[in-house]
């Protein structure tokens, strides 16, 4: 089992529309998750991150951290094709030494 | 303020040459963490360092060498180059280590290209 799991997608949206992004995690001691974009051919950027349980707002993101069931999930309103991206999920994991540990990505599409 | 700093930014080897990536971390930040960004593969960790030491490592073979440098600037080094390590080898820094406090935030470099043929 890979210690941050994402699906690949692409997930497609229309314009306007909520986009909700999810990533799982095997270590239970986790402490910490990041939400990262990389555009292509650019690198990653941070969005935001927790470490509590429960919502997290930021303007059009909202993180949400469920810790009993291991998942992160990332969601984005009013979706604009310039969100088209890969979203990176990232776990602080004691497990491998609090390195933080990358998620291989899900591609989002807005569409137009 | 400076970002994260990375040369060169495009590379060309064959394979068996070796090759020496650097990173400049953002002013202030201590900790340089290496990771591998290829398509199959995603962002693979490769080790990290803060105050010359190597706090982590990833499950690379020992062709993968890095280091760390009083002003906390940090080379890679890859020897014996294969085909397979053709890649994005991206750079990171932080304040602290990884496992320092929950509110160590990774910025990246915009990545060395590896193309070894």
């Amino acid at each position: 089992q890979k210690e941050v799991e994402q699906n690949s997608g692409p997930l497609s949206v229309p314009e306007g529309a909520i986009a909700s992004l999810n990533c799982t995690y095997s270590d239970r001691g986790s402490q910490s998750f990041f939400w990262y974009r990389q555009y292509s051919g650019k690198s990653p950027e941070l969005i935001m991150f927790i470490y509590s349980n429960g919502d997290k707002e930021d303007g059009r993101f909202t993180a949400q951290l469920n810790k009993a069931s291991q998942y992160v999930s990332l969601l984005i309103r009013d979706s604009q094709p310039s969100d088209s991206a890969t979203y990176l999920c990232a776990v602080n994991s004691r497990d491998s030494s609090y390195k933080l540990i990358f998620g291989s990505g899900t591609r989002l599409l807005v569409r137009p | 303020k400076a970002g994260v700093t990375q040369t060169p930014r495009y590379l060309i080897k064959t394979r068996g040459q070796q090759v020496t990536l650097s990173c400049s971390p953002i002013s202030g930040h201590r900790s340089v963490s290496w990771y591998q960004q290829t398509p199959g593969q995603g962002l693979q960790f490769l080790f990290e360092y803060f105050s010359e030491t190597q706090r982590n490592k990833g499950n690379f073979p020992g062709r993968f060498s890095g280091r760390q440098f009083s002003n906390s600037r940090s080379e890679m080094n890859v020897s014996t180059l294969e085909l397979g390590d053709s890649a994005l080898y991206l750079c990171a820094s932080s304040l602290e280590p990884s496992g320092s406090s929950g509110a160590n935030v990774l910025t990246f470099g915009a990545g060395s290209r590896l193309t070894v043929l």
